[in-house]
């Protein structure tokens, strides 16, 4: 089946680490995003690119890095900037502009 | 800027009761709209969507919503709700910027359904 496929489900975050939030799909699509989400608030912008090689900041991109070597890829690193990094991430992608946006299953970052 | 408001952030319903949950967005000129649903710890699923034409569209799992442009409102609306709804909703807002789809997301409106 094609779909978002995000790891780990939970992870855990020590303090001054960096870590790696893994977004995989196979429906070949173009654009990729990264959303964080916080009780009430909503989803936040953190990266999109739309194409391989590509990549913008959304609006609470401090603190985050990514990179986007193959289409099918987009991972996230919460870097030890962030500095409230627990929340629950949602990775999308999405095919024509007009199309709305899959998600993947989320990971869940805490800080130990 | 575009904007998406869900007023109600609980709403608490009978199983079997009708459900009717708000969304209006503030945009220039008309936007795409989408419904999403979340289960806990789970990614969000898409309930239906809006582009073009007629302003009353299907969804899944019995949803329906209609667009009424005189009032910027896309509202979310079942017959009869089941137990299996509870979860939480989420409008979007989606406009087109030079290729780039910017959303907008409500802050979300939970659904608790009692038997």
């Amino acid at each position: 089946d094609g779909g978002i496929t995000q790891s780990p489900k939970y992870l855990f975050r020590k303090e001054g680490q960096n870590v790696t939030l893994s977004c995989e799909q196979n429906l070949n699509h173009d654009a990729m995003y990264w959303y964080r989400q916080d009780p009430g608030q909503g989803l936040r912008l953190i990266y999109y690119s739309q194409i391989v090689n590509d990549f913008q900041k959304g609006d609470i991109a401090e603190g985050y890095s990514v990179s986007r070597e193959k289409k099918e890829s987009f991972p996230l690193t919460v870097t030890s900037a962030q500095k409230n990094p627990t929340a629950f991430y949602l990775c999308a992608s999405r095919d024509l502009v007009s199309q709305p946006q899959h998600f993947g299953d989320g990971t869940r970052l805490s800080i130990l | 800027a575009q904007s998406v408001t869900q007023p109600d952030i609980h709403i608490t319903v009978s199983e079997g009761a009708s459900l009717e949950l708000r969304c209006n967005y503030s945009y220039g000129a008309t936007p795409y709209l989408f419904w999403y649903v979340q289960s806990p710890g789970q990614g969000l699923q898409l309930l239906l969507k809006y582009f073009s034409g007629d302003t009353l569209v299907q969804g899944i799992k019995g949803f329906e919503a209609e667009f009424k442009r005189s009032q910027s409102s896309f509202n979310l609306r079942k017959p009869s709700v089941h137990w299996s709804d509870a979860a939480e909703y989420f409008c979007a807002v989606a406009t087109d910027s030079g290729g780039y789809q910017k959303v907008t997301f409500g802050t979300g409106t939970k659904l608790q359904v009692i038997p």
